[in-house]
């Protein structure tokens, strides 16, 4: 089936860590987003890309990077230059302008 | 800049019909989205306006006013698992650009 799979669903992160979200999508979509949760409030934008090998900062790029070597992947490094890292990363991907955005289950990211 | 309003919680009977508002003020505007998202889990598409009027899909309604920045879901016959947050959200700018959300209605559903 097509959809978009995120890894892992839970991860933790030590202090002065890196960490690393994957997102993957078989829906052909040329772009893919990245947005963080926090509770009680709307999605923010990290990071988008619309095509491969660009990318471009979203609102709250501070402390993140991304990658976009292939199509169908679009990782999430968590750098330790993030000092609040704790949210729910939503990885997303659209096919073009008039459709939606379509979301992957989520990783839930916390501070051990 | 880019805002978007809604309401921060609603509560409705189940079997009766709620509407829940959005207003956006975005610097262009290329349509608007309706996605439902439950406790923990990632939000689903709902619905789309890009033209004035009312769309219709089942018991959910999305409506679209942009010369007044306003739209509307309205969720019929309220069933319990109708219990969600509800976002709004809107593409700015043309091309295949990131949604702007707002930071969504949590809708409690009470027998």
């Amino acid at each position: 089936d097509g959809g978009i799979t995120q890894s892992p669903k839970y991860l933790f992160r030590k202090e002065g860590q890196n960490v690393t979200l994957s997102c993957e999508q078989n829906l052909n979509h040329d772009a893919m987003y990245w947005y963080r949760q926090d509770p009680g409030q709307g999605l923010r934008l990290i990071y988008y890309s619309q095509i491969v090998n660009d990318f471009q900062k979203g609102d709250i790029a501070e402390g993140y990077s991304v990658s976009r070597e292939k199509k169908e992947s679009f990782p999430l490094t968590v750098t330790s230059a993030q000092k609040n890292p704790t949210a729910f990363y939503l990885c997303a991907s659209s096919m073009e302008q008039y459709q939606p955005q379509h979301f992957g289950d989520g990783t839930r990211l916390s501070i051990l | 800049g880019q805002n978007i309003d809604q309401p921060t919680e609603m509560t409705a009977t189940e079997g009766a019909i709620v509407q829940i508002n959005c207003t956006y003020q975005t610097s262009g505007f290329n349509g608007l989205f309706w996605y439902q998202q439950h406790a923990g889990e990632a939000p689903t598409f709902l619905s789309y306006n890009v033209l004035d009027g009312l769309e219709e899909k089942g018991r959910f309604s999305s409506f679209l006013s942009r010369s007044k920045g306003y739209s509307y879901l309205l969720l019929k016959e309220l069933q319990m698992k109708d219990s969600a947050s509800y976002l709004c959200a809107v593409r700015g700018r043309s091309g295949n650009t990131p949604l702007v959300f707002g930071k969504g209605t949590r809708l409690s559903v009470i027998a």
